[in-house]
């Protein structure tokens, strides 16, 4: 199966914008995804078919994909974002689920 | 409210086995696919299995092909995650997440459990 590439770390000050990428050989053909999980917890969806918000996730997160690379975009940052973000997308040729490897995401 | 709870985790022996289930409530269960996650202590998430809406489908991992089987009982809303001959990477906190469709080879995980965890001693 193919791989999902992101970045290990990110950190941002308060209200600035963070930028989480996610590059794979297959985004230009499958949705990306997006989790968040903060410690200790579960992961939580944030981003669906690569932009495209769950009720209830704040609208300063949003999501866009180019070729091979899928971004997580925070505007306006704040304590609470700070958390591991991760990347999924699927791999039809042998039906499988594909991760990132996780950004964590560091508020200053 | 859509609610996932695993059970099952717990102390095993190098080689030995373990079923993990899952029950979820909220929803019409029969028409989600579902599936498995693992995430080992400090390191990131990494799928396991998924299984369709009517069980007829199942998908595993390269890394627990031949050990793990995954299977559900629509009638009690559960689905389960038998391991087998476990090693010591397959220690983890094991999440069941339910997709956002039936087939179980599309979409995303739009629902997770808290997890249940999974220890292998050597």
């Amino acid at each position: 199966s193919y791989e999902l590439t992101q970045p290990p770390s990110v950190s941002v000050s308060p209200g600035q914008t963070a930028r989480i990428t996610c590059s794979g050989d297959a985004l230009p053909r499958q949705y990306a995804y997006w989790y968040q999980q903060r410690p200790g917890q579960a992961p939580v969806l944030v981003l669906y078919k690569d932009k495209e918000r769950p009720s209830g996730v704040p609208e300063r997160l949003s999501g866009s994909s180019s070729g091979t690379t899928a971004t997580l975009t925070i505007s306006g940052v704040q304590a609470e974002d700070e958390a591991d973000y991760y990347c999924q997308s699927r791999d039809n040729n042998e039906d499988s689920v594909v991760f990132g490897g996780g950004t964590r995401l560091t508020v200053l | 409210e859509v609610q996932l709870v695993e059970s099952g985790g717990g102390l095993v022996q190098l080689g030995g086995s373990l079923k993990l289930s899952c029950v979820a409530s909220g929803f019409t269960f029969g028409n989600y696919a579902f599936s498995w996650v693992r995430q080992a202590p400090g390191k990131g998430l990494e799928w396991v299995s998924s299984i369709s809406g009517d069980g007829g489908r199942t998908f595993f991992a390269d890394s627990v092909k031949g050990r793990f089987s995954v299977s559900r009982d629509n009638s009690k809303n559960t689905v389960f995650l038998e391991m087998h001959n476990l090693r010591v990477e397959d220690a983890a906190k094991y999440f069941c997440a339910k997709d956002s469709g039936l087939a179980g080879t599309d979409g995303h995980l739009s629902s997770w459990g808290q997890g249940t965890l999974v220890t292998v001693s050597s």
